[in-house]
């Protein structure tokens, strides 16, 4: 079965220093991996994805991630963190047994970044 | 342009009440979904409209009651909602739904409180 797994519950950065927030996968065949960021109150933005190609994927508002296959992992980066980061953060990845586009959520990852 | 809307922004209604949530987008999407999320919880798929035509039922209750009536509207009907149902309803749409490759695009919710 696809899944994704996120470890940590809550990650803790201060401003201006480097964040990652990680992310584990298990799948059968190619993974097809998503970021999604969740503001208080508001919907799922997309942040980016890996289908194929370049290891290291860049996304919106200067995040990126990078897909490891010898360590199924999909970790999700940034240089230099901003207050405005402070979100939950959803890591997913497509469930290829769906005939729909279905993707399957990781727990969540909220991300506090303190001044 | 990828953005989804959705209406009401909250909504508030008793156990008897029939009450209607309403998504649009005009991306030329023709894959829609349906998810229901708690509090600091993922999203969970409730149902997936492809080309008009409900392809995924996640084995909701039938006081949901989901309705395409053109490829850029979504409705979900609820009639005689529990107050467990209480959650964040977001809907989203994707390019196609059978590819493995579209990103899902989230509108920004309906939070419903059901007393």
């Amino acid at each position: 079965a696809q899944s994704v797994a996120q470890p940590e519950d809550q990650v803790n950065v201060a401003e201006g220093n480097p964040l990652t927030v990680k992310c584990t996968y298990s799948v059968s065949g190619n993974p097809y991996l998503f970021w999604y960021v969740q503001y208080p109150n508001r919907g799922l933005q997309f942040l980016l994805k890996y289908i194929t190609g370049d290891n290291l994927v860049k996304g919106s508002y200067g995040f990126e991630a990078e897909f490891n296959k010898s360590q199924t992992s999909f970790h999700l980066k940034k240089p230099s963190a901003l207050v405005s980061d402070s979100a939950l953060y959803f890591c997913a990845v497509r469930d290829i047994w769906s005939s729909a586009s279905k993707i399957i959520f990781g727990s969540g990852t909220r991300l506090s970044i303190r001044p | 342009d990828t953005e989804v809307t959705q209406t009401p922004k909250h909504l508030v209604m008793g156990m008897t009440n029939k009450k209607s949530l309403k998504c649009e987008q005009h991306m030329g999407h023709r894959a829609m979904y349906w998810y229901k999320q708690k509090a600091k919880k993922p999203p969970e798929l409730m149902f997936v409209y492809s080309y008009e035509k409900l392809s995924i039922n996640e084995s909701v209750p039938s006081r949901f009651s989901p309705e395409c009536p053109n490829s850029s509207l979504l409705n979900l009907h609820l009639h005689a909602l529990q107050p467990e149902d209480s959650a964040l309803y977001l809907c989203a749409s994707s390019l196609g739904a059978g590819t493995s490759t579209d990103t899902q695009y989230f509108g920004p919710g309906t939070r419903l409180t059901v007393l």
